[in-house]
């Protein structure tokens, strides 16, 4: 497709179970970033990879979460031992560097933890 | 650190009004400031940048001027649609990739 995909677009997780949230980003984009939507939170920055350098993961809240890009394409975000505080809609978004241009949106994830 | 302060929502219009959301900022250096929006349903879209003192972003009837003195990106409509009606969030990036947003907020225009 034209935009950033993400998928599941919902999902709903026992707490303790382990989450994996998907996202394939405009092709040709070299920068891949995930943010957190929660109430009351705001958007919160999470990690960002660029290309082959080592990404930047100062925003990934506890080391429960992770992330990974294959290939320089898709990426990965896993949540182990979701917490109900987890529950947020997780966006991704891409640009084609990280030289300024247009950071492009996902429709996202909502995760909610029962 | 940096961080973007937005007014508190939600703001409610009747069709054609004036529109105005304020957004202050506190950064070091030079940052780049941006609105996005985010429709019912939809993902953040971008609405307007401006990289530098004294510019004016706009798009569909938005403007936003960055003003360096005040430290302060309000968005502004002449004439809001009941189509307008969604969430706007300032944000600015200070390191050309990195966005820290304001909280949001939610605009709804009445017919």
């Amino acid at each position: 497709g034209a935009g950033v995909s993400q998928s599941p677009s919902n999902k709903v997780t026992e707490k303790g179970k382990d989450v994996e949230l998907r996202c394939d980003p405009i092709s040709g984009h070299t920068a891949l970033y995930w943010y957190r939507q929660s109430l009351g939170q705001g958007l919160e920055f999470l990690i960002y990879f660029q290309g082959n350098s080592a990404p930047d993961k100062s925003g990934l809240p506890s080391d429960r979460f992770s992330a990974e890009r294959t290939g320089g394409s898709v990426s990965t975000l896993t949540i182990q031992r979701t917490q109900q505080e987890d529950s947020a809609v997780y966006l991704c978004a891409s640009s084609r560097d990280n030289s300024g241009n247009t950071i492009y949106f996902g429709e996202g994830s909502w995760l909610t933890v029962v | 650190g940096n961080s973007v302060t937005q007014m508190e929502g939600p703001v409610t219009l009747s069709e054609e009004a004036f529109l105005t959301i304020n957004c202050t900022y506190t950064a070091t250096g030079y940052p780049s400031l941006f609105w996005y929006v985010q429709y019912p349903g939809e993902g953040l879209q971008l609405l307007l940048k401006a990289t530098k003192a004294d510019d004016k972003g706009s798009n569909k009837g938005f403007e936003a001027t960055y003003r360096k003195e005040t430290t302060s990106f309000h968005l502004e409509k002449g004439s809001v649609q009941v189509s307008d009606s969604a969430v706007y969030f300032c944000a600015l990036s200070d390191s050309s990739y990195k966005l820290i947003f304001g909280s949001g907020t939610r605009l709804l225009v009445r017919p």
